[in-house]
């Protein structure tokens, strides 16, 4: 059963960049797309980005300028970076796995990390 | 972007009584080569992270009981819980993987009446 974590700072000030890692364990990264998702405080679910292991990526419109999502394979781990961020952007962010490939469901999800911006 | 719209936005329901909840897309997530719907159901249970109930549509995750059912094409989907039990309070949403970007519904808050 593959598991997911998520790591980085739970406070970012504004106009900084949010940095964050999601460990895999118990799974190969090889062979799956990797998710980033966030939910703002008391509302729905947003999709970020992906990124397949061999480094291909797809980012929301809205947010593309913004974000980079990178993958270590080495270290089984990928990455979320976001930058200029604003109070907008405080939300928990989950990690998650693609199933199906691009365009797939989320079967595994990390528990979430709140990142505050303020 | 596929715009996905769920109703209601909350219901309350007795224990034991049948719980419907609607997911509509703004254009058709039905794959006309493999005649496939994209779509996925998560349930989310307070302060906890979602998980994933189906996919394409009606396939049942494993260990997903059976009281739940997912039935729908093309642009109409409904989540159905047969007999509410205190465990699935919980909010529930669609998401269509039809497209990037991929998309959430605005989610359905599922109560006991």
């Amino acid at each position: 059963q593959v598991q997911l974590q998520e790591s980085g700072p739970g406070l970012v000030k504004p106009s900084e960049t949010l940095s964050l890692t999601c460990s895999v364990s118990g799974g190969a990264i090889s062979g799956y797309y990797w998710i980033w998702i966030r939910q703002p405080p008391g509302k729905g679910l947003e999709w970020i980005g992906h990124i397949y292991y061999s480094g291909s990526t797809n980012y929301d419109p809205s947010l593309k300028s913004r974000v980079t999502i990178s993958v270590d394979t080495s270290k089984n781990q990928f990455s979320l970076k976001l930058n200029s961020v604003t109070a907008a952007d405080t939300a928990v962010y989950y990690c998650a796995r693609g199933y199906s490939g691009a365009y797939g469901w989320f079967d595994s999800w990390g528990q979430g990390t709140l990142v505050t911006v303020s | 972007d596929i715009v996905m719209t769920q109703s209601p936005d909350s219901l309350a329901v007795s224990l034991g009584e049948r719980a419907t909840i609607n997911c509509k897309s703004s254009q058709s997530v039905l794959y006309s080569s493999n005649k496939k719907n994209y779509l996925a159901w998560y349930k989310q249970k307070p302060g906890q992270l979602p998980k994933l109930l189906f996919y394409w549509a009606s396939t049942r995750e494993s260990g997903v009981p059976d009281r739940f059912s997912g039935s729908g094409s093309g642009t109409d989907f409904t989540l159905t819980i047969s007999s509410l039990q205190a465990e699935d309070v919980a909010v529930y949403y669609c998401q269509q993987y039809y497209s990037i970007p991929l998309t959430f519904g605005g989610g359905t808050k599922v109560e006991i009446k």
